[in-house]
């Protein structure tokens, strides 16, 4: 099946700097998704991206869907500490309606 | 407010026994979906509901049944757990492309 490779799987940065990470497939996307998940709380959306080549922010946080629809990042600017979580990219597959495929995730970490 | 509500929170079973998670959604969103969290594995779906009366698999469904007699519920039954089934699940409720999740049941099968 259709699968995303996301990366890094892990990052551990202080807090002021910028963070990109991002999500890479081998099937075409029409839809690419960034969720976060705090600890103990399902996933939050982030942001959502229809079409390829476009850019989304939403207030530090700015996303964008690959002009070959097969990847995606995801930047964060001037982290702070409550950014820590697990961060989602995930793909609207080309099979049934709405099903979604995600990657493993990004882990956060901010020294303050 | 409530969104997507699951029940119960925290569960420990023994292998071989049955239970029902439970998931609710107050947004009347058509289509209802559940994953399960595994450390490093993402999130996986299980099974998917696009309306009442319609349900689907989806890619890890071995071991679980769903139904969906209304538009606001969609129970996910473990029929016999095995530890195999250790897990964090998720329901989420789905408009357009934007899945909202509730906040997750985390089972532990002894």
């Amino acid at each position: 099946g259709q699968q995303l490779n996301q990366s890094p799987q892990s990052m551990f940065i202080q807090e002021g700097e910028d963070v990109s990470m991002n999500c890479t497939s081998s099937s075409i996307f029409n839809t690419w998704l960034w969720y976060k998940q705090d600890p103990g709380e399902g996933p939050v959306l982030l942001i959502a991206l229809y079409k390829a080549g476009e850019l989304t922010s939403n207030g530090r946080l700015t996303a964008q869907f690959g002009i070959t629809r097969k990847d995606s990042f995801l930047n964060i600017s001037a982290s702070i500490p409550s950014d820590v979580g697990i961060y989602f990219c995930a793909g609207r597959g080309g099979g049934s309606q709405g099903n979604l495929i995600f990657g493993k995730g990004t882990k956060l970490s901010v020294k303050p | 407010n409530a969104g997507v509500t699951q029940t119960p929170k925290f569960q420990v079973l023994k292998t071989g026994q049955s239970m029902t998670l439970q998931c609710a959604q107050d947004m009347n969103h058509e289509y209802m979906s559940w994953y399960r969290q595994d450390p490093g594995m993402g999130l996986r779906l299980i099974h998917y509901s696009v309306g009442a009366g319609i349900t689907d698999q989806g890619e890890v469904p071995n071991g679980y049944n769903v139904s969906r007699s209304t538009t606001e519920d969609f129970p996910l039954r473990l029929l016999s757990a095995a530890p195999s089934q250790t897990s964090v699940y998720f329901c989420a409720s789905s408009y357009g492309h934007r899945a909202f999740f509730g906040q997750g049941t985390r089972l532990t099968v002894v």
